[in-house]
């Protein structure tokens, strides 16, 4: 089983908002910071979020992301057809000096 | 542009060897920290191993310690992993990413398409 714990899917229509939320513990998420990222099967998995809530250049504003104790949050605004994937949030866990994952939720934009 | 392709995948008994390869281009691989991730079928994803950009530093996850090595070779910008005494349950698709390191903490800014393993009698 995956360290950080993730719903398996979530849905929600085009245009909509929908949140991700990613819980953990004090020994990653709640003492070090949360990265995001998209995946479609076949392809390579692409960063969204870095630093908690950082955007790197390209990732457009609909995606954000925030932090609060052990747990973590990715929204995506504006949900289009095209954002159906699977997201993944990680970190560094301090206790296993590891990078530990999430294990994925299924976007599906219905 | 920047790409990471992987490659050296395929079927292995049991108990037998593989050495993956993961060649970079469009960057300066030898200032980057890269990694293993790896991704069974159906499940999500899993950290293998990091390297530092000279080499001087590795880490694994517990369920490849002392099985698998990772290396480097900053002169041909090629990253390795080395896969000894395999398991069924080291199938997967096996991604190298390109490290970066902010407030004490690792992360992925790019990634290959992975190249899958299987481990299979």
């Amino acid at each position: 089983q995956s360290v950080l714990t993730q719903p398996p899917s979530v849905s929600a229509a085009p245009g909509q908002k929908v949140t991700i939320p990613c819980s953990g513990s004090r020994s990653n998420i709640g003492g070090n910071y949360v990265s995001w990222y998209h995946h479609l099967p076949g392809t390579a998995p692409k960063l969204l979020i870095y630093d908690n809530n950082k955007r790197p250049s390209g990732i457009p504003d609909r995606f954000s992301a925030s932090k609060s104790g052990a747990s973590a949050t990715l929204a995506i605004i504006g949900l289009q057809t095209g954002d159906e994937a699977d997201y993944y949030c990680g970190t560094w866990d301090t206790s296993l000096s590891a990078v530990v994952f999430g294990g994925g939720t299924k976007l599906s934009v219905l | 542009q920047m790409e990471l392709v992987e490659s050296g995948g395929g079927v292995v008994q049991p108990g037998r060897s593989l050495r993956l390869s993961c060649a970079a281009s469009g960057f300066m691989f030898s200032n980057f920290a890269m990694h293993w991730v790896r991704q069974a079928p159906g499940k999500g994803l899993e950290w293998v191993a990091l390297i530092r950009f000279d080499g001087t530093e590795k880490k694994y996850a517990d369920s490849v310690k002392g099985r698998f090595t990772i290396s480097r070779d900053n002169s041909n910008d090629t990253l390795y992993l080395q896969m000894h005494s395999l398991r069924a349950e080291d199938t997967a698709v096996y991604f190298c990413a390109r490290g970066r390191y902010s407030y004490g903490v690792h992360y992925f800014d790019y990634w290959g398409r992975g190249v899958l393993v299987t481990v299979s009698s």
